[in-house]
């Protein structure tokens, strides 16, 4: 167990829907990242957030949006679902801005 | 833009048959060059950081070393347990600082 928790481990869902898939980060860790993973392109960043900010955009859609809450726990908001947004979505957390990434165990989303 | 490549894609070793994986990177400044263990339908696991050329780290094994230009893993003697796809990634030392990943390299080792 990593420490940092991915809530749902798997999700099925219907094309035009909409998902939220939540991470609780180590035990004092501030920085959350959020990850995709599909087989046809590997790990992609997604977007950062440090004690509640954002602090970093990758390759996010603007169908997605994420936020981290006072008490550091994220969410990543996934709307108007597409076949292609299958893939795995992986949560990591640091301590600091720079420091060793942490992941979680991933939620699975499949969309039909 | 932050590029990781990695060879091969795939590789398959006889067990106690040694061999090395490559990470070729392009990054404006490096702050750190990481190597992580994926088992399937799991999350990255952490091995290495490495922060500058001419740098090795071991850890059973697994030895990561680091150039200019490319790190390499070397995989001494191994056994089915390591099978997993090992990650490359890189983080800028300036801007974001998020990791860039490469594809990975899916290691099978037979008995």
């Amino acid at each position: 167990d990593s420490g940092v928790t991915q809530t749902p481990k798997h999700l099925i869902t219907a094309t035009g829907q909409r998902v939220t898939l939540r991470c609780s980060p180590r035990s004092g860790d501030l920085s959350v990242y959020w990850y995709q993973q599909s087989l046809d392109q590997g790990l992609q960043f997604l977007i950062q957030y440090y004690n509640g900010e954002e602090r970093a955009k990758g390759n996010i859609l603007e169908r997605f949006s994420a936020q981290q809450f006072p008490d550091l726990h994220s969410e990543l908001n996934l709307s108007s679902l597409e076949l292609g947004d299958s893939a795995l979505y992986f949560c990591a957390s640091s301590a600091g801005v720079a420091n060793v990434l942490t992941f979680g165990a991933g939620s699975r989303l499949t969309v039909l | 833009e932050d590029q990781v490549t990695q060879s091969p894609e795939a590789l398959r070793l006889q067990e106690g048959e040694s061999s090395s994986l490559n990470c070729s990177y392009t990054v404006s400044g490096l702050r750190g060059l990481f190597w992580y263990r994926q088992d399937p339908g799991k999350g990255p696991e952490f091995l290495f950081t490495l922060y500058s050329a001419g740098e090795e780290k071991e850890k059973e094994r697994l030895k990561a070393t680091l150039t200019k230009k490319e790190s390499f893993l070397h995989i001494t003697a191994p056994k089915p347990e390591d099978s997993a796809t090992y990650l490359c990634a890189v983080q800028a030392d300036t801007g974001r600082r998020a990791l860039t990943f490469g594809s990975g390299t899916r290691l099978q080792v037979q008995p």
